[in-house]
């Protein structure tokens, strides 16, 4: 069974720092991975996704990911914060290939300091 | 290119009650999935549907269901609402890999 955990229900950096946020996966077979964010009283918007190709996947915003199949993770990182990176982010994985079931993890809320 | 459409964006129903949330999909795209995200706890996977058939469902009561129709669109029917049944209603749509999001239903039992 596929399964997503994210480390962090909270993250808060300062405006211009480095910014990770943590996601391992488990997965029976080749996972697609994305990440999600999700502003106030919104839905959720791409990020970015992993789907076996590229192991370093770059995104919207700035944002990029890197899998590692050895860890097991797909951590998040944005070299600079900025206040409107502030959101819920959601990683998640699939079985990809074909339409399945997407399992989404708990999600972290990411706040900017002044 | 329409995205995914979910109606009404908000509704108030009272406990015991029924409640009916509606999803289009994306042209094309065949799956629709229903999230449920409740105040701290995540988002929770409800129901998939692909080409017409209820492919899985997440650990809900059965008085959570739902249907797809011939067009993909979707409709999720929630019975005997309950208080805690209040929460944001994201209905997805998928062709192969990622989902794309509607903006949700938010759904409040009083």
């Amino acid at each position: 069974a596929q399964s997503v955990t994210q480390l962090g229900s909270h993250v808060s950096v300062s405006e211009g720092a480095l910014v990770l946020l943590r996601c391992n996966y488990s997965s029976s077979v080749p996972p697609y991975l994305f990440w999600y964010v999700q502003y106030p009283n919104q839905g959720l918007q791409l990020l970015l996704k992993y789907t076996s190709a590229a192991t370093l996947v770059k995104g919207i915003n700035g944002f990029e990911a890197e899998f590692k199949k050895s860890e097991t993770s797909f951590h998040l990182t944005k070299p600079s914060a900025h206040m409107s990176d502030a959101a819920e982010y959601f990683c998640a994985v699939s079985e990809g290939s074909s339409a399945s079931k997407i399992i989404f993890g708990s999600g972290t809320r990411l706040s900017i300091r002044p | 290119e329409a995205g995914v459409t979910q109606s009404p964006t908000h509704l108030i129903k009272t406990r015991g009650q029924q409640a009916t949330l509606r999803c289009s999909p994306i042209s094309g795209h065949t799956s629709v999935y229903w999230y449920q995200q409740a105040l701290g706890l995540g988002l929770q996977f409800l129901l998939w549907y692909d080409e017409g058939e209820e492919r899985n469902r997440g650990n809900f009561p059965p008085r959570f269901s739902g249907r797809q129709f011939p067009n993909y669109s979707s409709e999720l029917n929630v019975n005997a609402l309950e208080l805690e049944d209040s929460a944001l209603y994201l209905c997805a749509s998928s062709r192969v890999t990622e989902a794309f999001f509607g903006q949700g239903t938010r759904l409040t039992v009083v």
